[in-house]
């Protein structure tokens, strides 16, 4: 079935280090992938989106490319900011049929220190 | 876009008690979405209508469970004889159009059972 796994967090960096958060999934086809961002005591806000293979989401500084070959949807920023601190997940749609359903990773926790 | 609000934020309840919670999706959107989300984890799918149909429940919604969204605007999730394993966040999403367009979230709702 569709599964996205994220690496484990939490992870720890001063500001203005390099982020990267690493999501790969398993899905019958190219579904679309999003990342989502949750700050504490909210709910999911999307941060960015990709379509399709090759395709580059970015928003806020944060960059991630759809890598059919590897089956990898890698989240990256150049330079964190303490206001970066959240709980990211890595999400695509049910496939099979019912592709509204969102596979959510169990999140990754980033605390940026100044 | 007034976002997807959810009401109550926060309720606490004696084990056994019954519980709703009311979702208001972004006004154009005609689909709506139920996950429960519990510490650590990421979201997982509850149900889903498409306007005032409700399409999908997952085997996660037991009968204690119902979900209606009359006139295809707000919609409720119902908790009947609550149990402890029921404390969760409850978040409810909205989206427009087709499959694999991104669903936006409200802060949810957090259910603690005594």
């Amino acid at each position: 079935g569709d599964s996205v796994t994220q690496m484990e967090g939490p992870v720890t960096l001063s500001e203005e280090a390099f982020l990267t958060i690493n999501c790969t999934y398993t899905a019958t086809g190219y579904p679309s992938l999003f990342w989502y961002v949750q700050y504490p005591g909210e709910g999911l806000q999307l941060l960015l989106k990709a379509t399709k293979a090759d395709d580059k989401g970015s928003n806020k500084g944060f960059e991630a490319t759809y890598r059919k070959e590897t089956t990898s949807f890698h989240l990256e920023k150049g330079s964190v900011q303490v206001s970066d601190s959240a709980v990211y997940f890595c999400a695509l749609p049910h496939s099979g049929g019912s592709n509204y359903k969102l596979t959510f990773g169990k999140g990754t926790l980033l605390t940026v220190n100044p | 876009d007034t976002g997807v609000s959810q009401d109550p934020r926060h309720k606490i309840t004696k084990r056994g008690q019954n519980v709703t919670f009311r979702c208001d999706p972004i006004s154009e959107h005609n689909r709506l979405y139920w996950y429960r989300q519990t510490l650590g984890q990421g979201p997982e799918f509850l149900t889903y209508f498409q306007n005032e149909a409700q399409l999908e429940k997952s085997r996660l919604l037991s009968d204690r469970f119902s979900a209606e969204r009359p006139k295809g605007s707000f919609s409720t999730l119902e908790i009947q004889r609550t149990e402890q394993g029921d404390s969760a966040m409850y978040l409810c999403a909205s989206s427009f159009g087709g499959d694999n367009q991104p669903q936006h979230f409200g802060d949810g709702t957090r259910l603690s059972i005594l």
